[in-house]
């Protein structure tokens, strides 16, 4: 069964940091693009950042550059996302996919919350 | 920055046809994708390249892109159809979903 398993969410303050995890089963992880999409709360969904097969081109939104962090471990099957400088806006539902611009987000994780507040 | 529009909201009677509507500058010119939420699900994959369902996804579902605007079509709409959907197409590196459409079956 391909899988994919966030974690890593957590209650933190403004200014802090975190760093998400997400895990991958089922697939061949290093052939695939992988990205992070968030979901703040009664929102929609916004793309975070999208890391190549092998690390070496990495993007992101312009609200979390300088900020956030995507890397990718193949020999571990996980993607992570290191956020600084937390924000409140930056509060969602963090969900990391398999990307493709022929196939789409064709493989979801079920999520992790990051909620940032003091 | 690339931009996609989707109507907040459409509405559709039980067995008829929906149509969600994506808009987005020369959006024909590459693939779209669209994705189904269901509340507190995760979003899944429904159309790709513009017109290609993924393995399991109803035939109902179709898509359809040229111009300016992609759309999903759902035909014969049942009630579990309900959900929000979301557009998403690519800018250069960078992904870009529209602000979705909640689809109401009443």
């Amino acid at each position: 069964e391909v899988q994919l398993v966030e974690s890593g969410g957590d209650l933190v303050q403004p200014g802090g940091s975190l760093r998400l995890s997400c895990a991958a089963s089922g697939l061949t992880f290093s052939s695939y693009w992988m990205s992070w999409v968030r979901q703040a709360p009664g929102k929609g969904l916004e793309w975070v950042a999208n890391i190549k097969q092998d690390g070496s081109e990495k993007y992101y939104v312009d609200s979390v550059k300088g900020r956030f962090t995507i890397s990718r471990d193949n020999a571990k099957n996980s993607l992570y996302l290191q956020m600084n400088s937390l924000r409140a806006e930056d509060t969602a539902v963090y969900y990391c996919a398999s990307v493709s611009y022929f196939y789409g987000m064709a493989v979801w994780g079920q999520g992790t919350p990051v909620t940032v507040s003091s | 920055s690339y931009e996609l529009t989707q109507p907040p909201s459409v509405s559709v009677s039980p067995g008829q046809t929906a149509d969600i509507t994506c808009s987005g500058d020369k959006l024909g010119d590459i693939y779209s994708c669209w994705y189904q939420q269901k509340p507190g699900q995760s979003p899944v994959l429904v159309i790709y390249q513009n017109n290609r369902r993924p393995s399991g996804i109803p035939e109902r579902f179709s898509g359809s892109n040229s111009g300016n605007t992609a759309t999903l079509t759902i035909s014969g709409t049942q009630a579990m159809d309900e959900a929000d959907y979301y557009c998403q197409a690519w800018d250069s590196n960078t992904v870009v979903f529209g602000g979705g459409t909640k689809l109401t079956v009443l």
